[in-house]
């Protein structure tokens, strides 16, 4: 079954940091480009970062930049996301997905909830 | 950065109603468009890419048309399961914006 699973998710305190981790399966990730979206509660999608087959190339929303880094191992078949200096509004659900070349966000992970609270 | 609009922000309809959701871009990105539909408390499904392409497995009754700035996504006769949120994105170049989504429910 092809399927991402994402881990990593928690309760952090402002200003922390996080790493979180898909884990692909059923499938081997070279070849696509890798992305996070993430939910906040009760709002809508909201893309965070990409980063291409060879990790070449990464890109980031205005939100994250700076603050968070994509990173993926694809011996591993794995996509990261390393989250710094953390903020109240980056409490969401955060989503790992693939890209098939030509096409948009078609496999997605379950999701991994991250709050950020004192 | 181009935004993305969608309207109307919710609609409610009677079941094999004919439902239209429009979705445009503040500036032309082609046909670099997709459409997701994301059933409360689950995970976003793509339904249609390349503005008009069906992904595998979705039915039929899902629709998709325009292009540079304008698009529209075409629910052809309203079944209970897709009662949902419906959300627009680009995909051209980054950053690959979401629209605020539509949500449908069942009148």
């Amino acid at each position: 079954e092809v399927q991402l699973v994402e881990s990593g998710g928690g309760l952090v305190k402002p200003g922390g940091s996080l790493r979180l981790s898909c884990a692909a399966s059923g499938f081997t990730v070279t070849g696509y480009t890798m992305n996070w979206v993430r939910q906040a509660p009760g709002k809508g999608l909201e893309w965070v970062s990409s980063i291409s087959s060879g990790s070449s190339s990464k890109y980031f929303a205005d939100s994250v930049r700076g603050r968070f880094t994509i990173s993926r191992d694809n011996a591993k078949n794995s996509l990261y996301l390393q989250m710094n200096s953390l903020r109240a509004d980056d409490t969401a659900v955060y989503y790992c997905s693939t890209r098939t070349p030509g096409m948009a966000f078609d496999i997605w992970g379950q999701g991994t909830m991250v709050t950020v609270s004192s | 950065d181009i935004q993305m609009t969608q309207s109307p922000s919710s609609l409610s309809a009677s079941v094999e109603d004919r439902v239209t959701i429009t979705c445009r871009a503040s500036q032309g990105i082609g046909n670099y468009l997709a459409w997701y539909q994301q059933k409360p408390g689950k995970v976003p499904n793509l339904l249609i890419y390349a503005a008009s392409t069906l992904q595998s497995g979705v039915p039929s009754r899902f629709s998709g048309s325009g292009s540079g700035t304008d698009f529209t996504l075409t629910i052809s006769s309203l079944q209970p399961e897709d009662v949902a949120t419906y959300y627009c994105q680009k995909y051209d170049t980054p950053p690959f914006t979401f629209g605020p989504g539509t949500k449908v429910d069942i009148k």
